[in-house]
């Protein structure tokens, strides 16, 4: 059992480089979730899939697009990438959304450069 | 977007010290959350919180979900070199499916 998993660990982009971020998770959770950290901004929610078939927007989506492409995956994609995007990704996920399955399981993150 | 005010944003502290931070918000939370995030992972839930006024440890950790909720605090007593990380507070209104995060307290420990 392995949680959730992200790949690629590190990536350097050059500005206008496209790229996707995977994310997998094996605990059958419903709901998945995108996140970018920054220093001293916390953890703001670039997009998230309620369930398999569904994404919707969060704080922070402009410059992303993402893909849920059954339950266990769920993908993020820049298109064209600029150095405002440089940041530490992290996928999240959950089980659903009554109190008791109220955790979100985070990834080890994804840290991306874009030059 | 709606945004939680984490105080303090870092703390330097001698190992043996208590700890205490807490996160206050304009709006009512359903829902607080205190996640840990060790150097290079994600992450990881330390203490949820449903009930206004409701408080709750962990070890050595102890959460308590204010009673106007519009704020939480986390205490951590006794301070281990392990605690060193950043301390992130969540809230989630009712029916909501997201969560809201706040800056985040930086956690140093001299030994």
């Amino acid at each position: 059992n392995a949680g959730v998993t992200q790949t690629p660990k590190f990536q350097v982009l050059k500005t206008g480089q496209s790229m996707t971020l995977q994310c997998a998770q094996d605990m059958n959770h419903n709901s998945m979730y995108w996140y970018r950290q920054d220093p001293g901004m916390g953890l703001r929610l670039i997009y998230y899939s309620a369930s398999e078939g569904t994404t919707d927007k969060g704080e922070v989506p402009n410059g992303y697009n993402v893909s849920r492409l059954n339950k266990r995956e769920f993908s993020l994609r820049l298109e064209s990438a600029a150095p405002s995007q440089t940041s530490v990704y992290f996928c999240a996920s959950t089980p659903g959304h009554s109190r008791s399955t109220d955790t979100q399981y985070f990834g080890p993150g994804t840290r991306l450069t874009v030059l | 977007g709606q945004q939680l005010n984490q105080s303090p944003q870092s703390m330097f502290i001698q190992e043996g010290e208590d700890v205490s931070m807490n996160c206050t918000s304009s709006s009512i939370f359903n829902t607080w959350l205190w996640y840990k995030q060790d150097p290079g992972e994600g992450p990881v839930l330390l203490i949820a919180l449903y009930k206004a006024g409701e408080l709750t440890s962990n070890g050595r950790l102890t959460a308590q979900f204010g009673i106007t909720r519009k704020d939480s605090f986390l205490n951590i007593s006794a301070s281990i070199p392990s605690d060193v990380g950043i301390y992130f507070c969540a809230g989630r209104y009712q029916g909501a499916q997201k969560l809201v995060f706040g800056q985040g307290t930086r956690l140093t420990i001299n030994p």
